[in-house]
């Protein structure tokens, strides 16, 4: 079975700085990734997912994950975060059941200014 | 598209009452899942269908749960006799067969006193 540890609770950070929040999976058979944010209250949307191809994929608001096989990793980057990225944010693995997405705890990301 | 609607948005209810909560997937979508999401963790996976099959229900948390999707539209998930242990949000979400462009409504809350 597929798994996702999310190594970081909680993540404070000051608006405009960086963040990285890190997400490594457990798998024995090929993977599709995924983060998803949610906000206080509401039901979860997808941020970004890697199926194939390019190992980096990008959000349109400005963050990014990497795929990192060898180190079975999809760590999330924003190089710049604001106020209104503050949110739970949780990581996704899919595998061969073709349907059930297997997420971590989640991250709360709090960007104070 | 409306994007998934859920009603209630919350509900209360007392031990040992039965409660049941629709879900109305986005149209175009054949396929439609049922997570459930308890405080300070990721959404769990419970039950999905494919048009009007219940395709996995094996990981529904015991007997009491059920999930029902007649003529492949609106589904409901009902809990009978709740527990305290019952609280919790849950989340529907659905997607096209192929890929995982999964979209979540923004759930219902459950809270059993």
């Amino acid at each position: 079975a597929q798994s996702v540890t999310q190594l970081d609770s909680q993540v404070p950070v000051f608006e405009e700085a960086p963040v990285e929040l890190r997400c490594n999976y457990s798998s024995s058979v090929s993977v599709y990734l995924f983060w998803y944010v949610q906000y206080p209250n509401q039901g979860l949307q997808l941020l970004l997912k890697y199926l194939s191809g390019s190992t980096l994929v990008e959000s349109i608001n400005g963050f990014e994950a990497e795929f990192n096989k060898s180190q079975t990793s999809f760590h999330l980057r924003k190089p710049s975060v604001h106020i209104s990225d503050t949110a739970e944010y949780f990581c996704a693995v899919s595998g061969d059941s073709g349907y059930a997405l297997n997420f971590g705890k989640g991250t709360s990301l709090l960007v104070t200014p | 598209d409306t994007g998934v609607s859920q009603d209630p948005r919350h509900k209360i209810t007392k031990r040992g009452q039965n409660v049941t909560f629709r879900c109305d997937p986005i149209s175009e979508h054949n396929r439609l899942y049922w997570y459930r999401q308890t405080l300070g963790q990721g959404p769990e996976f419970l039950t999905y269908f494919q048009n009007e099959a219940q395709l996995e229900k094996s990981r529904l948390l015991s007997d009491r749960f059920s999930a029902e999707r007649p003529k492949g539209s609106f589904s409901t998930l009902e809990i009978q006799r709740t527990e305290q242990g019952d609280s919790a949000m849950y989340l529907c979400a659905s997607s096209f067969v192929e890929g995982y462009g999964y979209t979540f409504g923004s759930g219902t809350r459950l809270t059993v006193v």
